[in-house]
């Protein structure tokens, strides 16, 4: 399978700071992408990445920005992170022999406070 | 918006009980759909796509497709406890739009022993 990695695990942060999450792969896929899960609203997509320095948005990017300087780590960050953002964030690859199915790292649960 | 919709549950089955999960999609241009399992605070694990009509078998798993319908299907036979869990049905946007998976909110399924 593929390795994926996501960082921090956990994280509280205050109102109007920037927060940065880390998504890391070891196997060279070329799209990534950032989701967020909220009970009663399933996964939806904040940003996602087609190559390094490629990007675009996803259904719900306000407050968000991504970064991939390197095919390897897609970044995901919170401009002045507010309390509508507090979630679990997952971050995945698209794999090929999966049908371009993903694979998810093992989730980011924000608080902000 | 292109939507994937699945009946949220709680769906009960008995322990050894076929367990039928159900998901409708309005994008008719989607070609593969997924399956993913979810325990509680896991991130999601795909179990199985199907890209075309007919049924797919894998150890206990099923997975239907009708497109004419735009209906896909999950079937668990001799479902066990361990089953338990949220299942997300899933289709993929072509590569123009970059690969991206739409999900639906998901289904709870309790197997009871």
């Amino acid at each position: 399978d593929a390795g994926i990695t996501q960082s921090p695990r956990h994280k509280v942060t205050e109102t109007g700071t920037p927060v940065t999450l880390r998504c890391h792969q070891t196997e060279n896929h070329r799209y990534m992408y950032w989701y967020r899960q909220d009970p009663g609203h399933g996964l939806r997509l904040i940003h996602y990445s087609y190559g390094v320095k490629d990007t675009d948005k996803g259904e719900v990017s306000d407050g968000y920005s991504v970064s991939r300087s390197k095919t390897e780590d897609f970044l995901l960050t919170l401009e002045s992170a507010t309390s509508s953002q507090t979630s679990v964030y997952f971050c995945a690859i698209s794999e090929s022999d999966k049908n371009y199915g993903y694979t998810f790292g093992s989730g980011t649960r924000l608080t902000v406070v | 918006q292109k939507e994937v919709e699945q009946n949220s549950g709680p769906l009960s089955v008995p322990e050894g009980a076929i367990a039928s999960l159900n998901c409708t999609y309005s994008d008719q241009g989607s070609q593969s759909f997924f399956w993913y399992r979810q325990y509680s605070g896991k991130s999601p694990e795909l179990i199985m796509f199907i890209y075309s009509n007919g049924d797919k078998e894998d150890g206990r798993f099923t997975a239907q497709l009708n497109k004419a319908s735009q209906y896909v299907s999950l079937l668990i036979r001799d479902s066990q406890p361990s089953d338990s869990a949220t299942y997300l049905c899933a289709s993929r946007q072509s590569r123009e739009y970059g690969n991206k998976l739409v999900f639906g909110a998901g289904t709870i399924l309790r197997v009871k022993s």
